[in-house]
């Protein structure tokens, strides 16, 4: 089944401890993307990328760090977190000559 | 500049109504457009999408949108709606190769029986 997945879907942690949320997809797909919800702020995007080993900032970028080693995953990492990072997380993937996303199912994170 | 406006936070209809949510957008390019639906403690799944062709589109669990470029709008539609349909929507704009999908701030929708 073609799908974006992403681990952990809770998570609570404490601020200033590092963490990271893995996001694999298996179809194939160039582009890759972090958003993160908000209340009242809909989807904002963290960082994307548009294939191995090119990232680049999104419009909240602040606080966070990617990578994308491999084609089919692209981590999102908080080297230290602080409880404005609480937030719902979706990874995204697409194709390079598509305009529709394929969302994970988000991970919820709470930083106290 | 790119944006997406949902102009109604919360709406309130009862089961058997009609339903339409407002969508605007902003963007620079030919716009590809969805929406997008989030139940309570769940992801994003997608209810329809527009890419070029007819303006009229129809989606999942009788949703309908219809596409007026004049208006800049993308509104969505439902004749009939349902208690399960008590969600959040997301309206969202992206293009062929675009870097970001831009989202609007969504509206919530309580049906009452």
């Amino acid at each position: 089944e073609a799908q974006v997945t992403q681990n952990p879907r809770y998570l609570i942690t404490v601020t200033g401890k590092k963490l990271t949320v893995t996001c694999s997809q298996n179809m194939n797909h160039e582009y890759m993307s972090w958003y993160r919800q908000d209340p009242g702020l809909g989807l904002r995007q963290i960082y994307y990328s548009m294939n191995v080993e090119v990232t680049d900032k999104g419009d909240v970028p602040e606080g966070y760090k990617v990578s994308r080693k491999e084609k089919r995953n692209f981590p999102l990492i908080l080297e230290s977190p602080s409880p404005n990072q609480t937030s719902l997380y979706f990874c995204a993937s697409r194709p390079r000559l598509s305009a529709e996303a394929f969302f994970g199912q988000g991970t919820r994170l709470t930083v106290v | 500049a790119q944006s997406v406006t949902q102009p109604d936070i919360h709406i309130t209809v009862s089961e058997g109504a009609s339903l339409e949510l407002r969508c605007n957008y902003s963007y620079g390019a030919t716009p590809y457009l969805f929406w997008y639906v989030q139940s309570p403690g769940q992801g994003l799944q997608l209810l329809l999408k527009y890419f070029s062709g007819d303006t009229l589109v129809q989606g999942i669990k009788g949703f309908e949108a219809e596409f007026k470029r004049s208006q800049s709008s993308f509104n969505l539609r439902k004749p009939s709606v349902h208690w399960s349909d008590a969600a959040e929507y997301f309206c969202a704009v992206g293009a062929v190769g675009a870097n970001n999908l831009f989202f609007g701030t969504g509206t919530r929708l309580t049906v009452i029986p």
